[in-house]
Parts: C-alpha cells; sequence; structure tokens
C-alpha cells in the first residue's frame, strides 16, 4: 500500500515555464488537496477535491489549476511559474473528511528563479 | 476565515519531561481538528484526529483535548523521548477546508 504518491520530489523552474505536480493515491479516498508550506506560516489549502470530476478553490489558488478525471490522481499545475510560487507543495487525500484522518505525501520541493 | 494559532512556536524540553502544546482557532464551527507530526524534509503523519462532538482522544502517551467553544486544542506528551522531536500541527477541518497552525518545533534533549 504505496499510500499518498507525490512527484518531482524535487523541481527548479525558471520564471513563466509551466509545470505539473503529480500526485496519485490508492485508498480509494474521496477526498484529495494541495497544499503549500512556507517557513513561518504553516500549510495554506491551495485547491481541493470531493470525488471525481469535482474540484474548488482553497485560501490561496491564483496561479494554480486543477483536474481530477480519476479518484486516484490529483495534479497540480502551475501555468506561469513566479518567484513567490518557491515553496514545499504537499498532496493529501482523505476517505471523508469530517470523520477519518488525512494521509499526506512527502512533498515536492519548488524552487522558481 | 478559521485563523489557527500555535504557541509556542519552539519547545526545548530534557526527556522525561510531561508537556502541553497550544492551539487556538478563531470559528467554533469546525468538523473536526487533527493533530499531525512533521520530522525535517518529510510528510504530516496524522497523531490523533478528535471529531467536533468530542472533548479528548488518546494514543499512548499522546492526548488531545477540544474545548470548541473557547476555541483551544492542546497536545499533551507525556514522558518526552529524544524520538519525539519534530514539529507538531494542529489543523481544523472546516467543512473540506482546512487550516493549519504554523505548528510547534518540538527538541527534547537526551
Amino acid at each position: 500500500n504505496a499510500g499518498v504518491t507525490q512527484t518531482p520530489k524535487f523541481q527548479v523552474l525558471k520564471t513563466g515555464q509551466s509545470m505539473t505536480l503529480q500526485c496519485a493515491q490508492d485508498m480509494n479516498h474521496e477526498y484529495m488537496s494541495w497544499y503549500r508550506q512556507d517557513p513561518g506560516m504553516g500549510l495554506r489549502l491551495i485547491h481541493y477535491s470531493v470525488g471525481a470530476g469535482i474540484t474548488d478553490q482553497g485560501e490561496v489558488p491564483n496561479g494554480y489549476n486543477v483536474s481530477r478525471s480519476t479518484t486516484e490522481d490529483f495534479p497540480l499545475r502551475l501555468l506561469s511559474a513566479a518567484p513567490s510560487q518557491t515553496s514545499v507543495y504537499f498532496c493529501a487525500s482523505n476517505l471523508r473528511t469530517g470523520y477519518t484522518e488525512a494521509f499526506f505525501g512527502q512533498g515536492t520541493r519548488l524552487t522558481v528563479v | 476565515k478559521q485563523e489557527v494559532t500555535q504557541i509556542p512556536a519552539a519547545l526545548s524540553v530534557p526527556e522525561g519531561e510531561n508537556l502541553v502544546l497550544n492551539c487556538s482557532f478563531t470559528d467554533s464551527a469546525i468538523y473536526n481538528l487533527q493533530w499531525f507530526r512533521q520530522d525535517p524534509g518529510k510528510g504530516l503523519t496524522s497523531l490523533l484526529l478528535i471529531q467536533s462532538s468530542q472533548r479528548e482522544q488518546t494514543s499512548g502517551r499522546l492526548n488531545a483535548s477540544l474545548d470548541k467553544s473557547s476555541g483551544r486544542s492542546t497536545l499533551y506528551i507525556a514522558a518526552s523521548q529524544p524520538g519525539d522531536s519534530a514539529t507538531y500541527l494542529c489543523a481544523i477541518d472546516n467543512f473540506n477546508k482546512f487550516y493549519f497552525g504554523s505548528g510547534t518545533k518540538l527538541n527534547v534533549k537526551p
């Protein structure tokens, strides 16, 4: 049971480039979400999904797109990377929010130069 | 918007001490509260989940309490060990939106 898998672990982008952070879970969880973690600020919710085909914005959605075509995968797209998007990104999944614990991936450290 | 605050930001204690980490939140309309542990360069691991209708949860040496009316939760760690050294975060589940505190960095000295 792999849990939540994020790829890549590290990435350096140039300003203006686009890329997709991958997230996959093999626990058949309904809920998946993306966070960014910046020093001294804790984790902030970017986007979340309550099931395939359903996504919604979190606290800091600007500059990011998501889609959820399958239960297992929830990719995060950076459309035009900016230095302000330098951060550590975490994906999480939850069988059912409100009742069960969340499982986190190991994170992707992104640097935009 | 839910605001979550954790005090203290950092804590250093000798091995064997009992300690309390604090988490406060501004909106009492919550589904649940979770406490997580984060090791350097790693993801988060869930320690305890307290439903909004519950007052406390226990797992081994860990005990978490929840007082919704005052917007507070505490994580009690008994007989601390060097292996407990990590950052501890609390998170509020506000109906599909999670709000995290900035964490308490704990160092347990041998």
